[in-house]
């Protein structure tokens, strides 16, 4: 069964960088799909962040691209995300998912909720 | 990027009655639309990709229509296993965006 679980600090302060971690067990990473990011946010607008593909290339959200990286330890097969320069407007709920490409997300972590607060 | 109106915001339903979700996107998708639910606590779950066609073990009660810009998820026969969050998603151009979301409870 593939499962997908999201980890990292539940606070970070306004400026500072807000890191997440995205374990998953059941495939392998490097094996195909790609690996995103989705937030949502108070109120429930879910913003699409970014995908590290398998093959290691990225794609980013315009929106943040500035501000965000995505990558990856194949050998613990996780994949990472930092946001740069947080604001109290990143406080959502971080989500891990796999993307199959032009299609759809068929596996989501349970997400991780973070506040953006001094 | 590709805007997806949702409607309606919320909705309340019977047990037993036939329930219908909207979207809307700013521009033509070629069925390039998922849905998705979400349960109270729990992560997403797919419903439906490609406009209509149902993910497996997804029960028949639940099904996608629609085409250009204009797509719907009908659940025929409300159960009170339904009750939850459900929201769109176009995959037609990145970046990928989602609709506002249906909060569908039993009336």
């Amino acid at each position: 069964e593939i499962q997908l679980q999201e980890s990292g600090p539940g606070l970070v302060k306004p400026s500072q960088s807000l890191s997440l971690t995205c374990s998953v067990t059941g495939y392998t990473i490097t094996s195909g799909y790609d690996w995103s990011w989705i937030r949502k946010f108070p109120g429930n607008k879910m913003e699409w962040m970014g995908y590290i593909s398998y093959s290691g290339s990225t794609n980013y959200n315009p929106s943040l691209k500035s501000r965000i990286s995505i990558t990856r330890d194949t050998s613990k097969n996780q994949f990472f995300l930092q946001l740069n320069s947080v604001t109290t407007e990143d406080t959502a709920t971080y989500y891990c998912a796999r993307w199959r490409r032009y299609n759809y997300f068929d596996y989501w972590g349970q997400g991780v909720m973070v506040t953006v607060s001094s | 990027d590709i805007q997806m109106t949702q409607s309606p915001a919320s909705l309340s339903a019977s047990l037993g009655e036939t329930v219908s979700i909207e979207c809307l996107a700013s521009e033509g998708i070629s069925n390039d639309l998922a849905w998705y639910q979400q349960k109270s606590g729990k992560s997403p779950q797919l419903l439906i990709y490609a406009a209509s066609r149902l993910q497996d073990g997804v029960p028949s009660r639940f099904s996608g229509s629609g085409s250009g810009t204009r797509y719907s998820l009908k659940i025929s026969g409300m159960q009170p296993e339904d009750e939850a969050d459900y929201f769109c998603q176009q995959s037609y151009k990145y970046p990928l965006t989602f609709g506002s979301g249906t909060k569908l409870e039993i009336k």
